[in-house]
C-alpha cells in the first residue's frame, strides 16, 4: 500500500479481555516498530522487528504484551488480560533501513473500560 | 536513559510570524528526528539530523543540530495555519539501538 496501515483505528474492550492490533507496513520495508502514546506524551518505544525477528523488545512493559511478524510483513501486537492503564494510541512505523526516516501509521486508539 | 526536553510546551503565534522550538537532550544526540503530529493522526516525518552543526531546510521549516550535539532547534518562518500541530523531537541512542526516545511535544497554534 501507499502508507502504513493500522487496524482497527479504534478499539474499545473490557478489562481482562484479549486484543490484537494489526500493522501493515509499507511494502518492502524490513524494519517495523511499535510505539505507544499516552495523552500529552510522546510515543514510547515497545518493540522493533528486522524482518521476521524481534531485534529489540526491551520496551514491552510486561509479559501481557507480545508481538509477531511471521512473514516479515504484517505485524500483530497482542495484549492479554487488558488493564485500564493499557489505554493509549498504539502506533506502528516502518522504514526501509533502520535508523532512517520511519513512516508512521495513523495509530489504533485502544480504550479499556 | 536518554531524556528529551522540548520547549516551549505550547505556542500560539499570529500567522506570518516566525517561531522556534527547542529540543534539549540529557545525552549526546546521535540522530535527531523531527516529526509533526495532528490530532488523531500518525507522525509525519520532517527532518533527520546526524552531524553536529548540521542544518536542513524544507519549505519554511529549518532544523539545526548544535555543535556539541545535545540540542536541536526547529525554526518556522512566516508561519501559516497549516503549520499548526504538535512537533515532536526524537533521538536514537546510537550504539546499534534502533529505538527512538521522544520528547513530549510542542503544541503549535497559528492564529489567522
Amino acid at each position: 500500500g501507499a502508507g502504513v496501515s493500522q487496524t482497527p483505528s479504534n478499539k474499545v474492550t473490557e478489562k481482562g479481555k484479549y486484543v490484537e492490533l494489526r500493522c501493515d507496513p509499507i511494502s518492502g520495508h524490513t524494519a517495523l516498530y511499535w510505539y505507544r502514546q499516552s495523552l500529552g506524551q510522546g510515543p514510547e518505544f515497545l518493540i522493533y522487528f528486522q524482518g521476521t525477528g524481534a531485534a529489540d523488545d526491551s520496551g514491552l512493559p510486561n509479559d501481557r504484551f507480545f508481538a509477531v511478524r511471521p512473514e516479515g510483513s504484517v505485524s500483530t501486537l497482542k495484549i492479554q488480560r487488558t488493564e485500564r492503564g493499557d489505554s493509549a494510541v498504539y502506533l506502528c512505523a516502518s522504514s526501509s533501513i533502520p535508523n532512517t526516516e520511519a513512516f508512521f501509521g495513523q495509530g489504533t486508539r485502544l480504550t479499556v473500560v | 536513559s536518554q531524556e528529551l526536553e522540548q520547549s516551549p510546551q505550547s505556542l500560539i503565534v499570529q500567522e506570518g510570524k516566525n517561531l522556534t522550538i527547542n529540543c534539549t537532550s540529557s545525552k549526546t544526540l546521535y540522530g535527531l528526528y523531527w516529526y509533526k503530529q495532528k490530532y488523531g493522526e500518525g507522525l509525519i516525518f520532517l527532518m533527520m539530523l546526524q552531524k553536529g552543526g548540521e542544518e536542513k531546510s524544507h519549505e519554511k521549516i529549518t532544523a539545526k543540530l548544535d555543535e556539541k550535539k545535545q540540542q536541536s532547534s526547529l525554526h518556522i518562518t512566516a508561519s501559516q495555519p497549516s503549520h499548526a500541530g504538535i512537533y515532536l523531537c526524537g533521538a536514537d541512542r546510537g550504539a546499534g539501538s534502533y529505538q527512538l526516545t521522544f520528547g513530549k511535544g510542542t503544541k503549535l497554534s497559528v492564529i489567522p
